[in-house]
Order: C-alpha cells, then sequence, then structure tokens
C-alpha cells in the first residue's frame, strides 16, 4: 500500500513553545490529508482536513489559531500545536488517500506528543 | 445522522480460536466501510474494505469481514486467531456529510486479546 510518513514519532516541549508535526505522503500525491488526535485507548478524533493550496476545514471545537496546518504541496501538511499546554499532550496522527473518496485511507505512525 | 458502533470495548480469544470483531453502521448512502488495526503507539494499518460486491471480503493477515446489508454489519473475523493478532481494532464508514473529502467516521474502536 501507499506509504505515509509522519516526523516525528515523539516529541516533548515546554508548556509555551510551539511544535511542528510533518506528515508527508512518500509515494503518491495527496489533494487531502486529515489530521486526528487520539487519547488512550480511545477512537479517532478528526481534527481538520487540510487541503493543498487552500485553508484546512477545522471539526467544530478545534481551535484553527492553535492548531495551524498548512498543505503547502500535494506530498506536505504540517500541524503546528501554538503555545502548547500540558492538556494538548496527545497522540496525533495523520491519514490521506490515494485516488477518489471512496478508496482507503493511509495512516503515518503518529506523533505522542508530550508538554511539560 | 451516519455512525459507527463497535459494542464490544474488548475481545477475549484464545489462540487458534476463530475471532469476531463486530461493527454496525449507519449511513444515508451506499455504504463505504473499512477496518483499520492499531498496534500500540503505532498509527493505523488497513486491513480490508467493503465499497461494493460480493459481501464477503477478505484482507490482510488472514482477516475478512462480511457486509450484512439487512443487519447493517460489517463484522471482522478470522478462522484462527493468533497472539499477534492483539491489538486495537477500528472500524469507519464514508461520511457522506462531508463532501468528496471521503472523511471517515470511526467506531470507538475494540481492544483484541489473543491469550496464548
Amino acid at each position: 500500500g501507499a506509504v505515509v510518513s509522519q516526523h516525528p514519532s515523539r516529541v516533548i516541549c515546554k508548556s509555551g513553545t510551539s511544535v511542528k508535526i510533518e506528515c508527508r505522503s512518500l509515494d503518491f500525491q495527496a489533494t487531502t490529508m486529515f489530521w486526528y488526535r487520539q487519547f488512550p485507548k480511545q477512537s479517532l478524533m478528526l481534527m481538520a482536513t487540510s487541503n493543498e493550496g487552500s485553508k484546512a476545514t477545522y471539526e467544530q471545537g478545534v481551535e484553527k489559531d492553535k492548531f495551524l496546518i498548512n498543505h503547502a504541496s500535494l506530498t506536505l501538511s504540517t500541524l503546528t500545536v501554538t503555545s502548547a499546554h500540558p492538556e494538548d499532550s496527545s497522540f496525533y496522527i495523520c491519514s490521506a488517500r490515494v485516488g477518489a473518496s471512496h478508496t482507503e485511507a493511509f495512516f503515518g505512525q503518529g506523533t505522542r506528543l508530550t508538554v511539560v | 445522522a451516519q455512525s459507527v458502533a463497535q459494542p464490544e470495548d474488548q475481545v477475549n480469544v484464545a489462540e487458534g480460536n476463530p475471532l469476531t470483531v463486530k461493527c454496525t453502521y449507519s449511513v444515508s448512502g451506499n455504504p463505504y466501510l473499512f477496518w483499520y488495526v492499531q498496534y500500540p503507539n503505532r498509527g493505523l494499518q488497513f486491513l480490508l474494505k467493503y465499497i461494493t460486491g460480493d459481501n464477503l471480503v477478505k484482507g490482510s493477515y488472514g482477516f475478512e469481514a462480511e457486509f450484512n446489508k439487512s443487519q447493517t454489519s460489517f463484522h471482522l473475523k478470522k478462522p484462527s486467531a493468533l497472539v499477534s493478532d492483539s491489538a486495537l481494532y477500528f472500524c469507519a464508514v464514508r461520511d457522506y456529510g462531508s463532501g468528496n473529502t471521503g472523511k471517515l467516521i470511526f467506531g470507538q474502536g475494540t481492544t483484541l486479546q489473543v491469550k496464548p
């Protein structure tokens, strides 16, 4: 299957700083990528849909000024957590699809963010 | 409203026995259904999908799923479980409310525990 690479896999940052997470589609182009947040032993919560060359679409309740998404190319989307707080500590996962909307999505390996 | 339900938080099965992880869905159009598996601190791996055609879908690692329209179910099955199958399993359905983005709605996840 297609490969989605997410970096870093783990990051620890201090409160008040910003952290950038990258999501790359390695062997295909993705006009749309998705960013999820997952709490321990829980399902994935969709945060936003990242659209290449345009603004991201955020889900209700997700602060767009806190979780900045940039999808500058067909193979790269970034999520920046700004002014991080300990409650932002979580597992963040990105995904992308190959082709039409009925095809399966491929997921990055996830990023474990810990804010201290 | 579209939704996916996984009624069991955890399924326990002995190695070598058949396993079933249940999933029911509710959608406004033709259901595009997916199963993913997640190992600890990793992203999701695609197992199989139903788009159209045969109701019995075969996927990765010996898994299969049966689409049942009348019962609106898409249960994941495997004839003989392995200890290495122990993981968190997610059922998902395409969200028709998201236009053509292919956004997925996930179930709450089922932890599969296979004991030797």
